[in-house]
C-alpha cells in the first residue's frame, strides 16, 4: 500500500470557522490531489499539486485554498467552512514522472468533515 | 468536455452470480486512460485497473475481468463467481494527457452480493 496518511480522519466543526486538512506521504511522489465525494457525484477533484508550491485549481476549488511547502505534505484549508462543505475528503499522491502524467493515483483513507 | 458515466446506481446478486459493471465514456483526446477502482464499505479506494487507450486486448484477473471497446467507449468490469466481500462501491475514472492527467470519476455503482 501507498505510504498515505490524513488527518484528521474525522472532524465536526461549525459554519464560518477555518479548517485544515493535511495529506502525508511517504513515497516521495511528485503530484499530490484533494478530492471531495459525495453521493451522486462520485469524487470530484479539488485541487492538485505538481510540485512543492505548484499547486493548481480542479474542478470544485471555490472556497478551498492548498498549500505544499513540503514534497511529502498538502494542506486543504477551508477559509470559512459552510454546510455544503460536508463531505468526504480524499488524498491522492502519483508518480507522474512529467507534467501531464496519466500514472495511477493511489488514495490516502479519508477525512470525513462534517460543518454544523 | 470529458465525462464517465456509470448507468448503474445500485446492483444486487446472490453469491456465485456473474455480474457486470458498465462505464461508458466521452473524451476528444486519443490518448486517455481508463481506471477502476474498489471502494469497500471500509471507505477506502483500491486501485483495480489502468488501461491505456491503445491497448483493447481484454484483462483478466483471478475473477475479475475488463471489456475495453473502443468503438462503444465502454470500458465493462465483470466480476465472475460473485462473493459477499466483493460488495462494495466501484468506480470508473477516466484521465487523459491533454488535461493534465486529472482523473474524471464516475457516480459509482453499489454492488451487493448477497449470500
Amino acid at each position: 500500500d501507498a505510504g498515505i496518511t490524513q488527518s484528521p480522519r474525522h472532524k465536526v466543526t461549525e459554519t464560518g470557522t477555518p479548517v485544515t486538512l493535511r495529506c502525508h506521504q511517504t513515497e516521495n511522489h511528485r503530484y499530490m490531489y484533494w478530492y471531495r465525494q459525495d453521493p451522486g457525484h462520485g469524487l470530484r477533484l479539488i485541487h492538485y499539486s505538481y510540485g512543492v508550491k505548484d499547486t493548481d485549481k480542479g474542478e470544485v476549488s471555490d472556497g478551498y485554498s492548498v498549500s505544499r511547502s513540503k514534497t511529502e505534505d498538502f494542506l486543504l484549508t477551508l477559509e470559512s467552512a459552510t454546510s455544503s462543505q460536508t463531505s468526504v475528503y480524499f488524498c491522492a499522491i502519483s508518480e507522474a514522472r512529467t507534467q501531464g502524467s496519466t500514472d495511477t493515483q493511489y488514495f490516502g483513507p479519508g477525512t470525513r468533515l462534517t460543518v454544523l | 468536455a470529458q465525462k464517465v458515466t456509470q448507468a448503474q446506481t445500485e446492483i444486487s446478486v446472490v453469491e456465485k452470480e456473474d455480474v457486470t459493471l458498465d462505464c461508458v465514456y466521452e473524451t476528444r483526446d486519443t490518448t486517455y486512460y481508463l481506471f477502476w477502482y474498489k471502494q469497500p464499505p471500509s471507505g477506502e479506494l483500491v486501485f483495480l485497473i489502468r488501461r491505456n487507450s491503445f491497448d483493447e486486448q481484454n484483462e483478466i484477473s483471478g475473477r475479475y475481468s475488463w471489456n475495453f471497446q473502443k468503438s462503444t467507449s465502454s470500458f465493462n468490469f465483470t466480476i465472475t463467481a460473485s462473493q459477499v466481500v466483493d460488495s462494495a462501491v466501484y468506480f470508473c475514472a477516466l484521465s487523459s494527457y491533454n488535461q493534465g492527467g486529472k482523473l474524471i470519476f464516475g457516480q459509482g455503482t453499489e454492488l451487493s452480493v448477497k449470500p
